[in-house]
């Protein structure tokens, strides 16, 4: 088993629907990343977390540590937004344990 | 723009070559990390520089080495290209040592070994 899962693995929705994915992991962790991966390549952090929750324009980060969960939402979700989403955990000894990331295709 | 620059972009070469991958941080970032990613796969985590200094190593092939110059530029060598080592090779900078800081990822090199 992964030390960080991610789902769901691939994800289709229209336009405008409110986007959730989802990642879990099974050790400590001092943050946890969420980063963006567009068709092209390029990776764009979108949020470092430890606790609670962080919000830029239609995206929102969330982490329960008790639960050991995070989740990612977009809202009015647009095409553009179409790319892979990863997860990434720091772990005790501050290594980064990447999730498989979630692809999102999100039609007009 | 993330700050952080790879070059080159693309690159292609044949195998039992050598090529160097030149990654320039952010200006202050300390760290620089590199990833591989090959095709459809996730990115794995090679090694990590602090201030000159190797302060982490993930699975890199011997074939390959990295360094951190004074002006805090680091450098990919890949020698002995196999087919197997065409992927996006990945730079990224944060300003701590401990991983506690966020990640500002360069736009990657693409090589090829045909």
């Amino acid at each position: 088993k992964n030390e960080v899962e991610q789902s769901p693995q691939n994800l289709t929705a229209q336009e405008g629907e409110f986007i959730t994915i989802n990642c879990s992991y099974s050790v400590g962790i001092s943050a946890l990343h969420w980063l963006q991966q567009h068709p092209g390549g390029g990776i764009v952090s979108l949020f470092m977390l430890s606790s609670g929750k962080k919000k830029h324009g239609r995206l929102i980060a969330t982490i329960n540590i008790q639960e050991k969960h995070s989740s990612l939402h977009i809202t009015a979700s647009h095409p553009r937004d179409s790319a892979v989403y990863i997860c990434a955990v720091r772990d005790s000894n501050y290594q980064l344990i990447w999730g498989a990331g979630t692809k999102l295709i999100i039609k007009p | 723009d993330s700050g952080v620059t790879q070059t080159p972009k693309h690159l292609i070469t044949a195998t039992g070559q050598r090529v160097t991958l030149r990654c320039s941080p952010r200006s202050g970032d300390l760290s620089v990390y590199w990833y591989q990613q090959s095709l459809d796969q996730g990115l794995q985590f090679l090694i990590q520089y602090y201030n000159g200094e190797e302060r982490a190593k993930g699975n890199i092939l011997e074939r390959f080495s990295a360094q951190q110059f004074p002006d805090l530029h680091s450098e990919l060598n890949l020698s002995s290209l196999e087919l197997g080592d065409s992927a996006l090779y990945f730079c990224a900078s944060s300003p701590v040592g401990t991983g506690t800081g966020e990640l500002f990822f360069g736009e990657g090199s693409r090589l090829t070994v045909l």
